[in-house]
């Protein structure tokens, strides 16, 4: 009865490599994000989804990409892994992106996938 | 975009008040956020803000001054289990879709200490 799910928690590779973190939401929301959270406990947005569409790209490389199959699924793929790429993302959704005045939309997040490259 | 300001660390005893102060600068302000994390978990949502004044919900309230860019989360009757990160976050127009996306400051490190 998770309400936002992600996979793997953990997350070990070499540098070079390409890997996978895949985030399910069960709320019924319309919005999902992908957040970096960085050592310093900083967390920055990546990208978020609108009903399957790209609406934002906060200046990501290239080797990040996003694919949502569906409302439900925002999935991260990342090519060509390089050092400094080790953090903890976070997959949130929220009811709607948040284009009116609509109230608080809040953001409710995954465990969080540790991704450690060596 | 904008600019979050918090402090990095605080401590505070068992049974006291903390008051965590966050300044922002931005432009198309539509709300501001307190979340809380624990070490090694996902933060969630505590506090929104988006007119002016004092929000109270239980032993968490959460202040907002607009015209000054402000705004503080103030945390009663502190418990061990409060210690976490809190977190500020305000919402801002962004992306060229128009959407409004949290921006989050880099967080408060809140240690409670018997």
């Amino acid at each position: 009865d998770t309400a936002v799910s992600q996979t793997p928690k953990y997350l070990v590779t070499q540098m070079g490599n390409d890997k996978s973190i895949k985030c399910e939401q069960n709320l019924g929301h319309d919005t999902m994000y992908w957040y970096k959270q960085d050592s310093k406990k900083f967390l920055k947005i990546m990208f978020s989804y609108n009903n399957k569409e790209l609406i934002i790209n906060e200046t990501v490389p290239n080797r990040f990409s996003p694919k949502s199959p569906d409302k439900a699924h925002l999935n991260l793929h990342i090519n060509s892994l390089e050092l400094g790429d080790s953090a903890v993302y976070f997959c949130a959704s929220s009811q709607d992106p948040g284009t009116t005045f609509s109230g608080a939309n809040v953001l409710t997040f995954g465990a969080g996938s540790r991704l450690t490259v060596l | 975009g904008q600019n979050i300001d918090q402090p990095t660390e605080m401590t505070a005893t068992e049974g006291a008040i903390v008051q965590i102060n966050c300044t922002y600068q931005t432009s198309g302000f539509n709300g501001l956020f307190w979340y809380q994390q624990h070490a090694g978990e996902a933060p969630t949502f505590l506090s929104y803000n988006v007119l002016d004044g004092l929000e109270e919900k239980g032993r968490f309230s959460s202040f907002l001054s607009r015209s000054k860019g402000y705004s503080y989360l103030l945390l009663k009757e502190l418990q061990m289990k409060d210690s976490a990160s809190y977190l500020c976050a305000v919402r801002d127009r962004g992306g060229s879709g128009g959407s409004y996306i949290p921006t989050f400051g880099r967080g408060t490190s809140l240690i409670v200490h018997p």
